[in-house]
């Protein structure tokens, strides 16, 4: 178990481009959350996939926002046309559904996303 | 949507006292499960505690417990012997039973512990 890996860990960009990141669940998860962090704020919850579905999506999630989980393994978050107010920490994470006992989500590391 | 609240931003304790964080929420389920997560300045978010809903025994973990009132929709953390290592960001979360169901955090509570 190599726990949750993101990347990078830090995005700057200038206004207007476009980012993705990717995320590495823990590999016997089915399940992968993306959320978002501002300063003093808890996490926001964006999407979800289980397995290579994504089953749920935010109305926070505007259509500049797209996530894809190919195979159902990594993931990727793309933000496209970025504005200043899309700058945050994007957290991943993942869990086991199905394992009895109920989901406990393992998070990664976070990208902080900066757009100047 | 379910909310969470935190109403205290920051807490202090002198290490090896003891502290005690709170949690409200608001849901109409009847089962439904809470967490403690902690994120230290590495920003990793840590899963520090779990309780169930329809458990009345309050969960522990060893110098980690929480006091759940399922009446009163609190869930606060006790945290004894504070040791310098648990100074972080606490936040509390929900989960409904039903799958499919997203998690929702509170706005934490950052802890200080003073040597």
């Amino acid at each position: 178990d190599t726990g949750v890996s993101q990347d990078p860990r830090h995005k700057i960009t200038k206004r207007g481009q476009n980012v993705t990141f990717r995320c590495d669940p823990i590999s016997e998860h089915n399940r992968l959350y993306w959320y978002r962090q501002t300063l003093g704020q808890g996490p926001e919850f964006l999407t979800y996939f289980q397995n290579e579905a994504q089953l749920e999506k935010s109305r926070l999630l505007s259509d500049r926002f797209s996530a894809e989980r190919p195979k159902g393994s990594f993931s990727t978050l793309e933000i496209q046309r970025t504005e200043q107010g899309d700058s945050a920490m994007y957290l991943c994470a993942s869990s086991l559904i199905g394992a009895g006992g109920g989901e406990k989500l393992f998070f990664g590391s976070g990208t902080q996303l900066s757009v100047l | 949507a379910q909310t969470v609240t935190q109403s205290q931003p920051e807490m202090s304790v002198q290490e090896a006292e003891t502290v005690t964080l709170s949690c409200t929420y608001d849901t109409s389920e009847s089962d439904y499960y809470l967490f403690w997560y902690k994120q230290p300045p590495s920003r990793q978010m840590i899963l520090v505690i779990r309780q169930e809903a329809y458990k009345q025994q309050n969960a522990t973990e060893n110098r980690f417990s929480v006091n759940f009132q399922k009446a009163a929709k609190s869930f606060s953390l006790k945290i004894s012997d504070s040791q310098l290592g648990d100074a972080a960001m606490y936040f509390c979360a929900y989960r409904s039973s039903f799958q499919g169901n997203q998690f929702y955090f509170g706005t934490g509570t950052s802890l200080t512990v003073i040597p």
